[in-house]
């Protein structure tokens, strides 16, 4: 049962526009919300999270949006660099429950 | 660098073997997680284990166990090895409640 959703497998997307990618999640119980960003043959990198309390978070290029009655999350790369090209994974956890359920991942491509 | 450390990077092995996958946490990291991603799918959850205890399981197989020892590195073991074991194999740490971080996982080959 795949608790956490991205929609869209790939994304490409011209260099210095916005990339947006998507996630949405069905169990109400999940609090804790971050994205990772993975790279061919590394491990996922954490690139930024948000608690259900906040709607948004920034850090730097990066915006996290979450709308909890949608149970929907997006992330906004502004702007997109050729060093974004990579895998992003969207993951959720719950209250005390560490473990993260992920999405499939939508692998982003920046186009020169 | 996350500083998290998985050997081996890859290991090959046939049908019915048992391997041992060995993580290490970045330092001060207690916590140490376990997870496995199948071709092109997302990473699904195995073993959780806080300073050597066992946290929470995932859908790990009963052919699969994993351990934490007094210096905290983790090991999962993978017994009677199936084609369908095929996988990369991450292990990630924290600090509870803060972002896990991976290591570049093993990845694993049945013959």
């Amino acid at each position: 049962d795949q608790q956490v959703k991205q929609n869209s497998p790939s994304l490409s997307v011209q260099e210095g526009r916005i990339s947006i990618l998507n996630c949405d999640y069905t169990n109400s119980m999940f609090d804790y919300f971050l994205w990772y960003k993975k790279y061919p043959a590394e491990g996922p990198t954490f690139l930024i999270s948000i608690s259900s309390i906040k709607d948004k978070n920034e850090d730097g290029r990066f915006t996290v949006f979450l709308n909890k009655s949608a149970k929907h999350l997006s992330l906004h790369i502004v702007p997109s660099q050729p060093g974004d090209s990579a895998v992003y994974f969207c993951a959720a956890s719950g209250t005390n429950d560490y473990k993260l359920s992920f999405g499939a991942g939508t692998t982003v491509t920046v186009r020169a | 660098d996350s500083g998290v450390t998985q050997t081996p990077k890859h290991l090959i092995t046939a049908t019915g073997q048992r391997v041992t996958l060995r993580c290490s946490p970045r330092s001060g990291d207690l916590s140490v997680y376990w997870y496995q991603q199948s071709l092109d799918q997302g990473l699904q959850f195995l073993i959780h284990y806080y300073n050597g205890e066992e946290r929470a399981k995932g859908n790990i197989l009963e052919r699969f166990s994993a351990q934490q020892f007094p210096d905290l590195h983790s090991e999962l073991n993978l017994s009677s090895l199936e084609l369908g074991d095929s996988a990369l194999y991450f292990c990630a740490s924290s600090v509870p409640g803060q972002p896990q971080h991976f290591g570049d996982g093993t990845r694993l080959s049945i013959l």
